[in-house]
């Protein structure tokens, strides 16, 4: 089944302490992207990434790291979370010639 | 820069009602035009696009959205709401050819029995 999936889908966690949200896609897609998701403001764009070795800030990046590595694994770090990062985050992937993007269920994040 | 604004954070019809969710955009270039839907507890699901064939675009489960490019608006609409359509829904834009989304801040639809 063609799918975007992340991991964890719920965590919780204590100010500064590093973390990683794993985000996988199936499709062979080149385009990977994370958003977070946050009352009365939608969903804004933390990085991106084209394809391989090719990644950009999107909107709101600052405290957020990104890597990728292979093709189909596309990872979030948070090297030193902080409460204003408490959010619902989103991995989603898409193929360059369409632009239709594919989510993942998302991850409930809650730093303390 | 590219915008959406979706007016109403919340809206709530009786089923079988119509169903109206307002987007309205600004963009420089010709848009990309998207509307996706996110159930509780679930990512989020693409119901149509608009990319610059039909001005009326039919998406899944009996929705339709109509660009008008002089309201720069691209409405969502349902003739008779469903209990099951009860979810948020969000209007995004892009650039043709981009892939970055620009989002709405969404609108959480409740259906009264």
């Amino acid at each position: 089944e063609a799918q975007v999936t992340q991991n964890p889908r719920y965590l919780i966690t204590v100010t500064g302490k590093k973390l990683t949200v794993t985000c996988s896609q199936n499709m062979n897609h080149e385009y990977m992207s994370w958003y977070r998701q946050d009352p009365g403001l939608g969903l804004r764009q933390i990085y991106y990434s084209m394809n391989v070795e090719v990644t950009d800030k999107g909107d709101v990046p600052e405290g957020y790291k990104v890597s990728r590595k292979e093709k189909r694994n596309f990872p979030l770090i948070l090297e030193s979370p902080s409460p204003n990062q408490t959010s619902l985050y989103f991995c989603a992937s898409s193929p360059i010639e369409k632009n239709i993007q594919y989510f993942g269920a998302g991850t409930r994040l809650s730093v303390l | 820069a590219q915008s959406v604004t979706q007016l109403g954070s919340h809206v709530s019809v009786s089923e079988g009602a119509l169903v109206l969710l307002r987007c309205n955009y600004s963009s420089s270039v010709p848009p990309y035009l998207f509307w996706y839907v996110q159930y509780p507890n679930q990512g989020l699901q693409l119901l149509l696009k608009y990319t610059s064939a039909a001005t009326l675009v039919k998406g899944i489960n009996g929705f339709e959205a109509e660009f008008k490019k002089s309201e720069t608006s691209f409405h969502l609409t349902k003739p008779s709401a469903h209990m099951s359509d009860a979810a948020e829904y969000f209007c995004a834009v892009s650039k043709q050819g981009a892939q970055k989304l620009v989002f709405g801040q969404g609108t959480r639809l409740t259906i009264n029995p």
